[in-house]
Parts: C-alpha cells; sequence; structure tokens
C-alpha cells in the first residue's frame, strides 16, 4: 500500500526553524508532484506548497513565501519543509499529500504537529 | 485566488438519511473539484476527484455532481462510519489549490 510518513514536527519559539520530512513508499516517487498542506487547531485545510516531480518547479502560500522552502531527494524518496521565521499562526498539523489524477490529492500521510509558543 | 463556500458548516441526520452538502467556487472551474473525508485526529481521505469520479475503495453511497462554479456531495444512505467532516476543494487553478471551509456530519 502507499505509504507516507511525516516526522520532525515539535515545538519551537516564534522566529524559529524547523524541517520536516515525508517519507514514501510502495510507489515511485519520481513520477509525482507532492505537496504539503496544514491544519491549524480546530480549523479547516490550508495549502502551502507544491514541489514538481523534477523540483523544476515550487508554489508557495501567500502566507509562508519567503520563510517556507520544499525540496525533494528522488533518491530518498523524501519530500521536505524547511520552516523559518516562525509565527504563532504557524501553528498546526503538516500533512504532505501526493498528487493523483488530474490534480487532487490522493494520498495523505498522517501528519505531524508543529507548535510555535514561547 | 478562488474561494471556495460550503454549505451547511453542520448537518445533523440520521442512520439512512441522505444528505447533501454544497459547494460553490468564486468562479467556473470546470469540474476540477475534489471531496475529502476527515475523521477526527486522522488525515483527510480523498472521496471524489473530477467532480464525479470516486476515489479507491470509496463506497458508490458517496456521488458527486455538478458544473460551472457549484457542486454537491451525496450521501444516499448515511451509515455510522460516514459521521466525519467534509471538504471540497478546487484544483482548476492547480496547485494553488484551495480548499472549502468544511461540513461537519453529525449524527441526530
Amino acid at each position: 500500500d502507499v505509504q507516507l510518513v511525516e516526522s520532525g514536527g515539535g515545538l519551537v519559539q516564534p522566529g524559529g526553524s524547523l524541517r520536516l520530512s515525508c517519507a514514501v513508499s510502495e510507489f515511485t516517487f519520481s513520477d509525482y508532484s507532492m505537496n504539503w498542506v496544514r491544519q491549524a487547531p480546530g480549523k479547516g485545510l490550508e495549502w502551502v506548497s507544491y514541489i514538481s516531480s523534477s523540483s523544476k518547479t515550487q508554489y508557495y502560500a501567500d502566507s509562508v513565501e519567503g520563510r517556507f522552502t520544499i525540496s525533494r531527494d528522488n533518491a530518498k524518496n523524501s519530500v521536505y519543509l524547511q520552516m523559518n521565521s516562525l509565527r504563532d499562526e504557524d501553528t498546526a498539523v503538516y500533512y504532505c499529500a501526493r498528487v493523483g489524477i488530474g490534480g487532487s490529492l490522493d494520498y495523505w500521510g498522517q501528519g505531524t504537529l508543529v507548535t510555535v509558543s514561547s | 485566488d478562488i474561494q471556495m463556500t460550503q454549505s451547511p458548516s453542520s448537518l445533523s441526520a440520521s442512520v439512512g438519511d441522505r444528505v447533501t452538502i454544497t459547494c460553490r467556487a468564486s468562479q467556473g472551474i470546470s469540474n476540477s473539484l475534489a471531496w475529502y473525508q476527515q475523521k477526527p485526529g486522522k488525515a483527510p481521505k480523498l472521496l471524489l476527484y473530477a467532480t464525479s469520479k470516486l476515489g479507491s475503495g470509496v463506497p458508490s453511497r458517496f456521488r458527486g455532481s455538478g458544473s460551472g462554479a457549484d457542486y454537491t456531495l451525496t450521501i444516499s444512505s448515511l451509515q455510522p462510519e460516514d459521521f466525519a467532516t467534509y471538504y471540497c476543494q478546487q484544483y482548476y487553478r492547480s496547485p494553488m489549490y484551495t480548499f472549502g471551509q468544511g461540513t461537519k456530519l453529525e449524527i441526530k
């Protein structure tokens, strides 16, 4: 079965940095674009960032542009999210998700919690 | 940005009921719409894509329809496992995805 497993979440102070990882298995990772989507406590889903299969293109939500960087390593079947200058409002569960048919997000990881607090 | 508006925000229903959730985009999205189901503490699960195509392993009681800017998710006969929160998502402007605010389906 397709698996996506996030790691790297935790408690960080405002202004700090954190790097999230998402390790995937049971599919040809280099064929698929990937995303990060987050969900603040008790809130809805917010798309954060996208990376194409070859890393040629990346996109970011306005709320994280200039602070977050998405990357991937196709040899390691992993996608990453480097988060700098973290703010209270970045507190959320962060999910990685695969782009499926037509652009929907067909597989999601279980999420990793990031808490930004002093 | 394309805004997605779901209604209702919450809904109470009984096992066996038929329920409908609507999603309106701020512009036409050419059937580039997906629906997700999320249970507490779990990741979202893809239910439908391209408005009406079922995701892998999704029961046929879930149906999607719509066109232009207006879309609906219908569950024909609610089962106990269907009580969850549902989100629509546009991917017309992929990868600048936007989600609806969610509809919480609760047991009456």
